[in-house]
């Protein structure tokens, strides 16, 4: 089955500075990446995704790239904000065959004002 | 207007009590899914369900059991409580024929198994 792996665990940056966050799949056959924000007491909410025939997907301050042939994906978060911090998620999904997201373990980000 | 609401928010209770959790979602969806996510803030998938029918069940614990009375409705029934079923459980929904569509979670519902 699949398996997501993401890094780091935990992340602080200074306020205006960029964030990145990786995650890697194992099954080659997963066409689409969500990545949720969780904010604390909440449940997780989607951000931006992409799909498997996109290399890249912007929107606003957020940026999300997907190398298939490597099986990694990454969440780019350009001037950070003290409200961006939260636990962040990406997944991943075999949309054709499947109902089920296979999220990474999660990284606790945290932007210092 | 709430699209993914499940209740209670807090639940404690002693071990080996029966307890239910209920989720309720107002968009349509067909598909509705139960995540666990652990104190390492680990998510992961319990059940599906399209169209009240069980697709996923990720060799949970029978003492699981969901229950689906319409599209719109997924509880969760546990028998049996034990203290490593202390978790955060999330309800979902999403609209499970389209590609790639979001999945919508409800706010949690924290379980303290004493």
């Amino acid at each position: 089955g699949e398996n997501v792996e993401q890094h780091p665990s935990t992340l602080s940056v200074q306020e205006g500075d960029s964030a990145v966050i990786k995650c890697t799949y194992s099954d080659s056959a997963s066409n689409y990446f969500p990545w949720y924000k969780q904010e604390l007491g909440k449940g997780p909410q989607l951000i931006i995704d992409i799909r498997s025939n996109v290399g890249e997907k912007k929107d606003q301050r957020i940026a999300v790239t997907l190398n298939k042939t490597a099986k990694h994906f990454s969440l780019h978060i350009t001037e950070t904000q003290p409200e961006d911090s939260a636990v962040y998620f990406c997944a991943a999904s075999n949309v054709d065959s499947s109902y089920k997201l296979i999220f990474g373990s999660g990284t606790r980000l945290l932007v210092r004002p | 207007d709430t699209a993914v609401s499940q209740t209670p928010k807090y639940l404690v209770t002693q071990m080996g009590n029966d307890k239910s959790i209920k989720c309720e979602q107002n968009l349509g969806h067909d598909t509705m899914y139960w995540y666990k996510q652990d104190s390492k803030k680990f998510l992961k998938i319990m059940f599906s369900y399209n169209n009240k029918e069980l697709i996923i069940n990720e060799t949970v614990p029978n003492r699981f059991s969901p229950k689906s009375p319409d599209k719109a409705h997924l509880n969760l029934h546990i028998n049996s409580l034990e203290l490593g079923d202390s978790a955060v459980y999330f309800c979902a929904s999403s609209q499970g024929d389209q590609v790639g569509t979001e999945a919508f979670f409800g706010q949690g519902t924290r379980l303290t198994v004493v």
